[in-house]
Protein backbone atom coordinates (compact mmCIF):
# COMPACT_ATOMS: atom_id res chain seq x y z
CA UNK A 1 0.00 0.00 0.00
CA UNK A 2 1.27 3.82 0.25
CA UNK A 3 3.85 4.64 2.12
CA UNK A 4 5.15 8.13 3.44
CA UNK A 5 7.89 8.44 5.53
CA UNK A 6 10.23 10.56 7.45
CA UNK A 7 12.92 11.44 9.66
CA UNK A 8 11.74 11.41 13.34
CA UNK A 9 13.95 14.09 14.88
CA UNK A 10 16.01 17.08 13.63
CA UNK A 11 17.49 19.47 15.75
CA UNK A 12 18.86 23.15 14.23
CA UNK A 13 20.83 26.10 15.35
CA UNK A 14 18.78 29.33 15.11
CA UNK A 15 19.10 31.15 11.97
CA UNK A 16 20.40 28.10 10.16
CA UNK A 17 18.21 26.87 7.72
CA UNK A 18 16.25 23.04 8.81
CA UNK A 19 15.73 20.55 5.87
CA UNK A 20 13.14 17.73 6.19
CA UNK A 21 13.58 15.33 3.78
CA UNK A 22 10.03 12.92 3.24
CA UNK A 23 10.04 9.75 0.83
CA UNK A 24 6.52 8.03 -0.93
CA UNK A 25 5.55 5.29 -2.79
CA UNK A 26 2.46 6.01 -4.76
CA UNK A 27 3.48 7.04 -8.17
CA UNK A 28 -0.05 8.82 -8.66
CA UNK A 29 0.26 11.22 -5.84
CA UNK A 30 -1.24 14.46 -7.29
CA UNK A 31 -0.87 16.55 -4.23
CA UNK A 32 2.26 16.55 -1.62
CA UNK A 33 1.44 18.73 1.42
CA UNK A 34 3.66 19.46 4.60
CA UNK A 35 1.57 20.23 7.81
CA UNK A 36 3.30 22.25 10.86
CA UNK A 37 1.39 20.86 14.20
CA UNK A 38 2.46 22.91 17.49
CA UNK A 39 1.64 21.05 20.73
CA UNK A 40 -1.49 20.41 21.48
CA UNK A 41 -3.07 22.31 18.04
CA UNK A 42 -4.57 20.53 15.19
CA UNK A 43 -2.68 20.67 11.75
CA UNK A 44 -1.47 24.39 10.06
CA UNK A 45 -1.16 23.32 6.36
CA UNK A 46 2.22 25.34 5.46
CA UNK A 47 2.51 24.31 1.74
CA UNK A 48 2.06 22.31 -0.79
CA UNK A 49 2.88 21.15 -4.43
CA UNK A 50 1.36 19.84 -7.25
CA UNK A 51 2.92 16.48 -8.73
CA UNK A 52 3.58 18.68 -11.98
CA UNK A 53 5.86 20.73 -10.26
CA UNK A 54 9.64 20.84 -8.83
CA UNK A 55 9.95 23.27 -7.11
CA UNK A 56 7.55 25.99 -5.08
CA UNK A 57 8.65 28.93 -2.65
CA UNK A 58 6.82 31.05 -0.37
CA UNK A 59 9.04 33.49 1.75
CA UNK A 60 11.29 31.44 3.81
CA UNK A 61 9.95 27.87 2.96
CA UNK A 62 11.35 26.16 -0.26
CA UNK A 63 9.77 22.87 -1.19
CA UNK A 64 11.57 20.83 -3.20
CA UNK A 65 9.92 17.71 -5.27
CA UNK A 66 11.71 15.46 -7.12
CA UNK A 67 9.26 12.95 -8.85
CA UNK A 68 11.64 10.31 -10.24
CA UNK A 69 12.65 9.36 -6.78
CA UNK A 70 9.62 10.30 -5.08
CA UNK A 71 11.28 12.45 -2.71
CA UNK A 72 9.69 15.84 -1.32
CA UNK A 73 11.72 18.15 0.99
CA UNK A 74 10.91 21.07 2.67
CA UNK A 75 13.58 23.99 3.93
CA UNK A 76 13.30 26.39 5.93
CA UNK A 77 15.49 29.32 6.19
CA UNK A 78 16.62 31.22 8.75
CA UNK A 79 14.75 29.47 11.34
CA UNK A 80 13.28 30.69 13.90
CA UNK A 81 12.02 28.52 17.85
CA UNK A 82 8.97 29.54 16.04
CA UNK A 83 9.38 27.37 13.91
CA UNK A 84 9.63 24.27 16.83
CA UNK A 85 7.01 21.74 15.86
CA UNK A 86 5.96 18.61 13.93
CA UNK A 87 6.47 18.88 10.56
CA UNK A 88 4.33 16.39 8.69
CA UNK A 89 4.43 15.16 4.99
CA UNK A 90 1.59 13.97 3.44
CA UNK A 91 0.52 12.74 0.12
CA UNK A 92 -2.97 12.50 -1.50
CA UNK A 93 -4.70 12.12 -4.70
CA UNK A 94 -6.66 14.25 -7.10
CA UNK A 95 -10.18 13.57 -6.39
CA UNK A 96 -11.44 15.16 -2.91
CA UNK A 97 -12.41 12.03 -1.89
CA UNK A 98 -8.75 11.16 -1.62
CA UNK A 99 -7.32 10.02 1.21
CA UNK A 100 -4.47 11.77 2.99
CA UNK A 101 -1.49 8.94 3.83
CA UNK A 102 0.49 11.15 6.39
CA UNK A 103 4.38 10.65 7.41
CA UNK A 104 5.09 9.67 11.12
CA UNK A 105 6.26 13.00 11.48
CA UNK A 106 9.71 14.93 12.01
CA UNK A 107 9.90 16.83 15.38
CA UNK A 108 12.17 19.85 14.66
CA UNK A 109 14.10 21.53 17.62
CA UNK A 110 15.95 24.67 17.72
CA UNK A 111 18.92 25.28 19.63
CA UNK A 112 20.10 28.91 20.33
CA UNK B 1 -9.45 30.89 2.79
CA UNK B 2 -11.00 27.89 3.27
CA UNK B 3 -11.76 26.95 7.66
CA UNK B 4 -12.82 23.77 8.99
CA UNK B 5 -14.02 24.51 11.91
CA UNK B 6 -14.56 21.63 14.93
CA UNK B 7 -16.08 21.36 18.83
CA UNK B 8 -15.63 21.14 21.22
CA UNK B 9 -11.94 21.39 21.39
CA UNK B 10 -11.82 19.53 24.60
CA UNK B 11 -13.52 17.08 26.83
CA UNK B 12 -13.42 15.61 29.71
CA UNK B 13 -16.08 13.04 30.64
CA UNK B 14 -16.82 10.10 32.68
CA UNK B 15 -16.43 6.16 31.65
CA UNK B 16 -19.84 4.89 29.51
CA UNK B 17 -20.47 8.27 28.42
CA UNK B 18 -21.19 9.13 24.48
CA UNK B 19 -19.45 12.22 22.82
CA UNK B 20 -20.42 13.68 19.84
CA UNK B 21 -17.62 15.66 17.66
CA UNK B 22 -18.66 17.76 14.95
CA UNK B 23 -16.73 18.97 12.10
CA UNK B 24 -17.82 22.08 10.06
CA UNK B 25 -16.92 23.51 6.68
CA UNK B 26 -17.29 27.35 7.05
CA UNK B 27 -16.94 28.57 3.67
CA UNK B 28 -16.85 25.73 1.38
CA UNK B 29 -18.71 22.56 0.74
CA UNK B 30 -17.69 19.14 1.22
CA UNK B 31 -19.17 16.16 0.17
CA UNK B 32 -15.95 14.54 1.83
CA UNK B 33 -14.88 15.13 5.15
CA UNK B 34 -11.96 12.50 7.16
CA UNK B 35 -12.41 11.74 10.47
CA UNK B 36 -8.81 10.87 12.27
CA UNK B 37 -7.77 9.88 15.90
CA UNK B 38 -3.91 10.93 17.07
CA UNK B 39 -1.84 9.29 19.98
CA UNK B 40 0.73 11.12 21.52
CA UNK B 41 3.77 11.58 19.82
CA UNK B 42 2.10 9.73 16.71
CA UNK B 43 1.41 10.46 13.53
CA UNK B 44 -2.40 11.03 12.18
CA UNK B 45 -4.67 7.62 11.90
CA UNK B 46 -7.37 7.82 9.43
CA UNK B 47 -10.31 6.59 10.84
CA UNK B 48 -13.12 6.83 8.56
CA UNK B 49 -14.50 8.45 5.37
CA UNK B 50 -17.30 10.45 6.14
CA UNK B 51 -19.59 10.34 2.78
CA UNK B 52 -22.34 13.25 2.66
CA UNK B 53 -25.94 11.51 2.30
CA UNK B 54 -24.24 8.43 2.80
CA UNK B 55 -22.69 5.59 4.91
CA UNK B 56 -19.10 6.44 6.15
CA UNK B 57 -16.35 4.47 5.31
CA UNK B 58 -14.11 2.93 8.00
CA UNK B 59 -10.54 1.89 7.92
CA UNK B 60 -9.65 -1.43 8.65
CA UNK B 61 -9.44 -2.21 12.71
CA UNK B 62 -12.24 1.16 13.55
CA UNK B 63 -15.24 -0.10 15.00
CA UNK B 64 -18.19 1.10 13.01
CA UNK B 65 -20.33 1.06 16.31
CA UNK B 66 -18.32 2.77 18.25
CA UNK B 67 -17.73 5.37 16.38
CA UNK B 68 -20.61 6.46 14.59
CA UNK B 69 -20.19 9.12 11.73
CA UNK B 70 -23.10 11.51 10.13
CA UNK B 71 -22.69 13.80 7.45
CA UNK B 72 -26.17 15.27 7.15
CA UNK B 73 -24.88 18.10 5.03
CA UNK B 74 -22.54 19.39 2.57
CA UNK B 75 -20.94 21.24 5.62
CA UNK B 76 -21.11 18.84 8.77
CA UNK B 77 -20.06 15.92 9.98
CA UNK B 78 -20.30 14.40 13.23
CA UNK B 79 -18.37 11.82 15.19
CA UNK B 80 -20.26 10.40 18.29
CA UNK B 81 -17.69 8.29 20.25
CA UNK B 82 -20.52 5.35 21.72
CA UNK B 83 -20.17 4.68 25.69
CA UNK B 84 -16.77 5.76 25.64
CA UNK B 85 -13.70 3.74 27.50
CA UNK B 86 -10.72 5.40 28.90
CA UNK B 87 -9.03 3.82 25.73
CA UNK B 88 -10.88 5.82 23.65
CA UNK B 89 -8.94 9.16 25.29
CA UNK B 90 -6.99 10.60 21.95
CA UNK B 91 -6.98 13.89 20.06
CA UNK B 92 -9.46 13.71 16.91
CA UNK B 93 -9.05 15.42 13.93
CA UNK B 94 -11.43 16.46 11.10
CA UNK B 95 -10.69 17.54 7.67
CA UNK B 96 -12.46 18.30 4.37
CA UNK B 97 -11.45 19.65 0.97
CA UNK B 98 -13.42 21.77 -1.21
CA UNK B 99 -14.90 19.64 -4.41
CA UNK B 100 -13.29 20.29 -7.66
CA UNK B 101 -9.97 19.02 -6.69
CA UNK B 102 -8.19 22.32 -6.63
CA UNK B 103 -7.71 23.26 -2.92
CA UNK B 104 -6.04 21.34 -0.34
CA UNK B 105 -6.94 19.78 2.37
CA UNK B 106 -7.86 21.77 5.62
CA UNK B 107 -7.95 20.36 9.26
CA UNK B 108 -9.94 21.15 12.03
CA UNK B 109 -8.45 22.40 15.15
CA UNK B 110 -8.43 19.16 16.53
CA UNK B 111 -10.92 18.09 19.98
CA UNK B 112 -9.11 15.91 23.04
CA UNK B 113 -11.04 13.58 24.19
CA UNK B 114 -10.29 12.48 27.80
CA UNK B 115 -12.38 10.06 29.50
CA UNK B 116 -11.89 9.29 33.03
Amino acid sequence: GEDVEQSLFLSVREGDSSVINCTYTDSSSTYLYWYKQEPGAGLQLLTYIFSNMDMKQDQRLTVLLNKKDKHLSLRIADTQTGDSAIYFCAETGYSSASKIIFGSGTRLSIRP
Amino acid sequence: GAVVSQHPSWVICKSGTSVKIECRSLDFQATTMFWYRQFPKQSLMLMATSNEGSKATYEQGVEKDKFLINHASLTLSTLTVTSAHPEDSSFYICSAREQGGIQPQHFGDGTRLSIL
